[in-house]
């Protein structure tokens, strides 16, 4: 089965610090990864498609790069409204797995 | 501006079968190459993609749960409806739908229904 295994699972971080989310898929595949950011009681949003590629209207502050079977999230200046859980997940071809989440909390 | 809402039972039974539906206002899924897709959410856990219908009417199912899902589509209606059999407390948890622009142009999923939850009790 294919498999993305997100890490780390949860973090602290002050307000202002970078913080970095990795994904790593159990075998390589192209560029269709996205990241998502879900708030409780709300649906996931899409920050981030196309491994890279910044979704209208979300801060600069995300960033996506990787390729093949590791992929990573950056936020460049932990702000108090970025709170959330964040999800990574493979969107093409027949199999749409989601990573395990990351929570990310302020310290 | 385009929308999805999901509809279905809030309490099941355990060993029930659940129908939910997926309505999609806004577009028509028989003019747009648009896949839906099934995910769900125990509560506190993690984001668990269940099946997904492509435009071609291509389906695809997690493997753990292949043999209780049925995913199917009815563009007049502009529906998707996702049938789970043999239904679990641990099934318990928040149903979502999602829409995804196919091809190129794909921008993952970004258009999510507000979700609906469904309780396995007897």
């Amino acid at each position: 089965d294919f498999l993305m295994t997100q890490s780390p699972s949860s973090l602290s971080a002050s307000a202002g610090d970078r913080v970095t989310i990795t994904c790593r898929a159990s075998r390589g595949f192209n560029n269709a990864l996205a990241w998502y950011q879900q708030k409780p009681g709300s649906p996931p949003r899409v920050l981030i498609y196309a491994a890279s590629t910044l979704q209208s209207g979300v801060p600069s502050r995300f960033s996506g790069s990787g390729s093949g079977t590791e992929f990573t999230l950056t936020i460049s200046g932990l702000q108090p409204e970025d709170v959330a859980t964040y999800y990574c997940q493979k969107y093409d071809d027949d199999v749409l797995t989601f990573g395990g989440g990351t929570k990310v909390e302020i310290k | 501006q385009v929308t999805l809402k999901e509809s279905g039972p809030v309490l099941v039974k355990p060993t029930e079968t659940l129908t939910l539906t997926c309505t999609v206002s806004g577009l028509s899924l028989s003019n747009v190459k648009m896949g839906v897709t099934w995910i769900r959410q125990p509560p506190g856990k993690a984001l668990e993609w269940l099946a997904h219908i492509f435009s071609s009417e291509r389906k695809s199912y997690d493997t753990s749960l292949k043999t209780r899902l049925s995913i199917s589509r009815d563009t007049s209606r502009s529906q998707v409806v996702l049938i789970m059999t043999n239904m679990d407390p641990v099934d318990t948890g928040t149903y979502y739908c999602a829409l995804i622009q196919e091809g190129s142009s794909s921008k993952a999923f970004d258009i999510w229904g507000p979700g609906t939850v469904v309780t396995v009790s007897s």
